[in-house]
């Protein structure tokens, strides 16, 4: 069964710092692996999509990486804002049907 | 606009008392899911769809049925619901372009049940 874990569960930083968020996943057979932003008592917002074959993906601030054989991802985000605050998730698709989830880091950017 | 739309958005019920709550996309995908979220656990698939007429359970199906008369709808039901099935659902539907899946969810189900 596919593990996902996301370290750590909370962190805030001062606006203007980068945030490393990490996840690890024990299965390395992995589809892809998805980035995904929630704001509080809100849906899911798809930031970044990994492909198995790739090693990372950008868009404007965000970064991510992926390291199939240790079982890792690494979202960066760049000069942090407060707007930046929210639950990020990262989850990993090991078949056709299904995402598995980690718990999610909560960031909080102070102004 | 593509999109995955859910209702109602919030409720709240009584225990054993049957409720359905309905899901439906836009953009004709194959495949949907229902997850769970509960605070610390993450998301938890319930149940999936691969196509009309063709559904299997997730990791926590007990207590919940789906079905999937129609491609761009996947309702989910609770028969006799219970305090336990309080939490957060979502429905989610899958683009699948050869090896390339992603997944879109919709705005989620604050279910309530006392």
């Amino acid at each position: 069964k596919q593990e996902v874990t996301q370290i750590p569960a909370a962190l805030s930083v001062p606006e203007g710092e980068n945030l490393v968020l990490n996840c690890s996943f024990t299965d390395s057979a992995i589809y892809n692996l998805q980035w995904f932003r929630q704001d509080p008592g809100k849906g899911l917002t798809s930031l970044l999509l990994i492909q198995s074959s790739q090693r990372e993906q950008t868009s404007g601030r965000l970064n991510a990486s992926l390291d199939k054989s240790s079982g890792r991802s690494t979202l960066y985000i760049a000069a942090s804002q407060p707007g930046d605050s929210a639950t990020y998730l990262c989850a990993v698709r090991a078949n056709d049907y299904k995402l598995s989830f980690g718990a999610g880091t909560t960031v909080t950017v102070r102004a | 606009e593509a999109q995955v739309t859910q209702n109602p958005r919030y409720l709240i019920t009584v225990t054993g008392k049957k409720l359905t709550v309905t899901c439906s996309q836009n953009m004709n995908h194959e495949y949907m899911s229902w997850y769970r979220q509960d605070p610390g656990l993450g998301l938890r698939q319930i149940y999936y769809s691969m196509n009309v007429e063709v559904t299997d359970k997730g990791d926590v199906p007990e207590g919940y049925k789906v079905s999937r008369k129609e491609k761009r709808n996947f309702p989910l039901i609770l028969e006799s619901p219970s305090p336990n099935q309080t939490s957060l659902y979502f429905c989610a539907s899958t683009r699948a372009t050869g090896a390339a899946y992603e997944q879109y969810f919709g705005p989620g189900t604050r279910l309530t049940v006392t």
